[in-house]
């Protein structure tokens, strides 16, 4: 059964700072695509950045980039220069077989 | 703009109560997805639909079902209300299939069973 996890309930990072996302996942298709969700406090869910499973290259989208590594099957979502309004709750997803599921979600808080 | 409605944003029902709740896109989009979202448990999936009238069970489909009759709308029905039921409920679109189709997402809509 497929399935995403994120381990860090919580985070703290210092504004300007980069910050490291945990994700891993576990799926037996071969073929699928991973993204990263940002939800700040007025509850919307905001997409940030999409990987394929056959992507050869890291997805980036301005200061966010995606260190995916398959052999591990990790997804992590580096945020590079954090500022205040990055602070949010950040969801890992995947899809395959039509399903989207996502993880437990990680509190990111930036301190200034 | 892409949209995607749910028709309340904060609902309270009793008991034992049917529910409904309605979701409606305005992208022409295949897939529909009903989440319910708790604190620690993240987004987890109760139904999605791939087309007109298909459905699939998500990972807690029990006490729910669901219907899609038009391609833009998509309802997600608690039987028979419970408590353990109270919760945010989060619809979503995305295009067919495309592992790259990114979803979007409604409002939220906020249920309190008393």
């Amino acid at each position: 059964a497929q399935k995403i996890t994120q381990t860090q309930p919580g985070m703290f990072v210092q504004e300007k700072e980069a910050v490291t996302l945990d994700c891993t996942y576990d799926t037996s298709d071969p073929s699928y695509g991973l993204f990263w969700y940002k939800q700040p406090s007025s509850g919307e869910m905001i997409f940030l950045i999409y990987q394929g499973s056959y992507d050869q290259q890291n997805a980036t989208e301005g200061r966010y980039s995606l260190n995916f590594q398959k052999a591990r099957k990790s997804a992590n979502l580096v945020i590079s220069a954090s500022q205040l309004g990055d602070s949010a709750m950040y969801f890992c997803a995947m899809r395959d077989e039509g399903k989207l599921i996502f993880g437990q979600g990680t509190e990111l808080s930036v301190k200034p | 703009d892409v949209k995607v409605t749910q028709s309340s944003r904060y609902l309270v029902k009793r008991t034992g109560e049917k529910v409904f709740l309605e979701c409606v896109q305005d992208m022409d989009h295949e897939n529909m997805f009903w989440y319910r979202q708790d604190p620690g448990l993240g987004l987890r999936l109760i139904y999605f639909s791939y087309d007109v009238k298909m459905k699939e069970k998500g990972d807690i489909p029990e006490g729910y079902s669901v219907s899609r009759e038009k391609k833009e709308r998509f309802s997600l029905i608690l039987e028979s209300a419970s408590t353990n039921q109270t919760s945010m409920y989060l619809c979503a679109s995305s295009m067919t299939g495309e592992f790259g189709s990114e979803a979007f997402f409604g409002q939220g809509t906020r249920l309190t069973v008393v």
